[in-house]
């Protein structure tokens, strides 16, 4: 399996900061990496495919980036709405696998 | 507008086997541009894939499950299912179904397919217990 962690597992922000997501790979998985949001009691979104592609209708605050094991997901200005849990998921192999969520709160 | 709607028993007890339908509306889970997935997610925790069928009916499994899984069409109905055998409380989780497509793109100057999970349904929670 490839395995898939995030970093942080938490994280504190306030509306209109910017803030980064890191996830890491076990192994080299070139850009086959999604990002998706999940709000409390609902289905994950879908977000950023190819590591760095917007899914249409995502806003442009949004910005993935990475390559081989290592990704970022920042968000240049939160906006209420983003207070939420975010996973990567990998799909260079079709055995898919998530990241464990990195949950972001409001401080 | 794509819709997929998880159905099946609210309560499975240790050692029977978990079924899940998954209705779709406004695609066809026979087309060739899609694969159908299963992911959970147990409460409070992470998600999980567990498998995918395309519309031909060819299948990918989670080997983390070892043997227990089977995903399968039912076109005449526009759905897919989801068969868990020897379940125990481990296996309780929300379960989702989602539709996965795929792009093209370019990895290092060579064509690729990028897959990615666009549209899930809103889950269903199946606790295992006697």
């Amino acid at each position: 399996d490839i395995q898939m962690t995030q970093s942080p597992s938490s994280l504190s922000a306030s509306v209109g900061d910017r803030v980064t997501i890191t996830c890491r790979a076990s192994q080299n998985i070139d850009i086959y990496l999604n990002w998706y949001q999940q709000k409390p009691g609902k289905a994950p979104q879908f977000l950023i495919y190819a590591a760095s592609t917007l899914q249409f209708g995502v806003p442009s605050r949004f910005r993935g980036s990475g390559s081989g094991t290592e990704f970022t997901l920042t968000i240049s200005s939160l906006q209420p709405e983003d207070f939420a849990t975010y996973y990567c998921q990998q799909s260079f192999t079709t055995a898919y696998t998530f990241g464990q969520g990195t949950k972001l709160e409001i401080k | 507008q794509v819709q997929l709607q998880e159905s099946g028993p609210g309560l499975v007890k240790p050692s029977q086997t978990l079924s899940l339908s998954c209705s779709v509306s406004g695609d066809s889970v026979s087309s060739d541009l899609y694969h159908w997935n299963w992911i959970r997610q147990p409460a409070g925790k992470g998600l999980e894939w567990i498998g995918r069928v395309s519309g031909s009916g060819s299948t990918n499994y989670n080997p983390s499950l070892k043997g227990r899984v089977t995903i399968s069409l039912d076109t005449s109905k526009n759905q897919f299912s989801l068969n868990l055998r020897s379940v125990t409380a481990a296996d309780t989780a929300v379960y989702y179904c989602a539709r996965e497509s795929h792009i093209l793109g370019y990895c290092g100057g060579v064509s690729c397919y990028f897959y990615y999970l666009d549209y899930w349904g809103q889950g269903t929670l199946v606790p295992v217990s006697s």
